[in-house]
């Protein structure tokens, strides 16, 4: 069966500095991975998506970037934190081909508090 | 811009009641899902909708698809205190090049004995 990870699970990070958060998935290959944040006053928001190693997509321009250096990994980056980075990110993975439901999991999430 | 609203955004009822979720999606979409998060954990799917009149059940819930209308609901029946948590629905854009979801608000749902 599959599984998604990330880690941390909590951060407490000053406003500046940087920022690496992981995901990874076992039991399935080729997924589609997908980063997004759940902050207070804007609900759920897609950040970045990947269909594949090195292949990312951003959907809303930020402070963050993201990477997929192997097949199941995918980090979320910054230089820089802002106050406004705070916020719940989850990582999820879906099929990358013949789902008909396309659907996505979720990891168990990190909660970011930028101070 | 693919825009879901759902409400109410807040819901407190009584066990044993019924009550239904609401959520309007503003341009066609070929996938409609249904979640739950539980304070302070991650999203869990309860269904995924495909097509137009589309009718799934899972207990004391249930979701059905109207796309004509872009229209899904969740049905709550004879709630129970265990079924208190934040729901959610998202649709994904299938115009675009974007695979991710677009979530709506989520409805936060109290049930109290």
């Amino acid at each position: 069966s599959q599984t998604i990870h990330q880690w941390p699970a909590t951060l407490v990070q000053p406003v500046g500095s940087p920022l690496s958060l992981e995901c990874t998935v076992e039991g399935t290959s080729n997924p589609n991975l997908y980063w997004y944040r759940q902050a207070a006053g804007r609900g759920l928001q897609l950040l970045f998506y990947s269909v594949g190693i090195g292949q990312i997509s951003s959907e809303v321009p930020q402070n963050l970037s993201a990477s997929r250096p192997q097949d199941r990994q995918f980090i979320l980056s910054s230089k820089k934190l802002l106050l406004s980075d705070s916020g719940f990110y989850l990582c999820a993975w879906s099929h990358l081909a013949g789902d008909p439901y396309n659907e996505q999991f979720f990891g168990p999430g990190t909660r970011l508090t930028v101070l | 811009e693919l825009k879901v609203e759902q409400n109410p955004l807040f819901l407190s009822m009584q066990e044993g009641k019924n009550y239904t979720i609401y959520c309007n999606y503003s341009t066609t979409s070929d996938r409609l899902y249904w979640y739950r998060q539980d304070p302070g954990k991650s999203l869990e799917s309860l269904f995924v909708l495909l097509s137009n009149g589309a009718v799934k059940q899972e207990g004391r819930l249930m979701a059905s698809l109207d796309t004509k209308a872009r229209l899904s609901t969740l049905h709550i029946t004879a709630a129970v205190h265990d079924l208190s948590a934040t729901y959610f629905c998202a649709v994904r854009y299938s115009g675009g090049g974007a695979d991710g979801l677009t979530f709506g608000k989520g409805t936060h749902l109290i049930i109290q004995p």
